[in-house]
């Protein structure tokens, strides 16, 4: 079955560190993949996402490649910053399962 | 536009006993998925309802089920609740005739099986 694997965490940055989060996949088809983001007691928030091969998502400084080749979608910031501290989540949607699956999550501490 | 709501935030509940949690979407979106968040386990989709009817199911047990209204509300149940249903629950909500299928999150239920 599908199947996502991200890095294990804590990832502890300066701020204005470069950060990169690493994310492979495995799956049938051709699934869009999506990074979520986490807050303390709070839900998941979309942050950026990729429909198909070659794709760059991005938001808030963030950015993610959809690479077919390598099945990979790293997720990269030029400049963290405290705010930036939380669980960041890779995911994959089966068009034909229509569910998320998602990786284990990575948490990013970023000190002043 | 209002985002998920999601109610209770917090319960408590004995083993033995059932549960319900409530889920309203995003207006205009009629696609609900309800996930468990577990530290162990981590997110795994439970199933999804799209036109009141359940439309897909993950791996759990039939204690947990669900249902969906005409206005798109979803409710989602657990009976003969045991201490491993401790986690937090999420719903999720999206127009399910994107290709994209982004769903977009609630706050989550955190239940507690003492």
């Amino acid at each position: 079955g599908d199947s996502v694997t991200q890095m294990e965490g804590p990832v502890t940055l300066s701020e204005e560190a470069f950060l990169t989060i690493n994310c492979t996949y495995t799956a049938t088809g051709y699934p869009s993949l999506f990074w979520y983001v986490q807050y303390p007691g709070e839900g998941l928030q979309l942050l950026l996402k990729a429909t198909k091969a070659d794709d760059k998502g991005s938001n808030k400084g963030f950015e993610a490649t959809y690479r077919k080749e390598t099945t990979s979608f790293h997720l990269e910031k030029g400049s963290v910053q405290v705010s930036d501290s939380a669980v960041y989540f890779c995911a994959l949607s089966d068009r034909g399962r229509r569910a998320l699956t998602f990786g284990s999550g990575t948490r990013l501490q970023v000190q002043p | 536009k209002a985002g998920v709501t999601q109610t209770p935030r917090y319960l408590i509940k004995t083993r033995g006993q059932q549960v319900t949690l409530s889920c309203s979407p995003i207006s205009g979106h009629r696609s609900v998925s309800w996930y468990q968040q577990t530290p162990g386990q981590g997110l795994q989709f439970l199933f999804e309802y799209f036109s009141e009817t359940q439309r897909n199911k993950g791996n759990f047990p039939g204690r947990f089920s669900g249902r969906q209204f005409s206005n798109s509300r979803s409710e989602m149940n657990v009976s003969t609740l045991e201490l491993g249903d401790s986690a937090l629950y999420l719903c999720a909500s999206s127009l399910r005739g994107t290709p994209n299928y982004e769903q977009y999150f609630g706050p989550g239920t955190r239940l507690t099986v003492t």
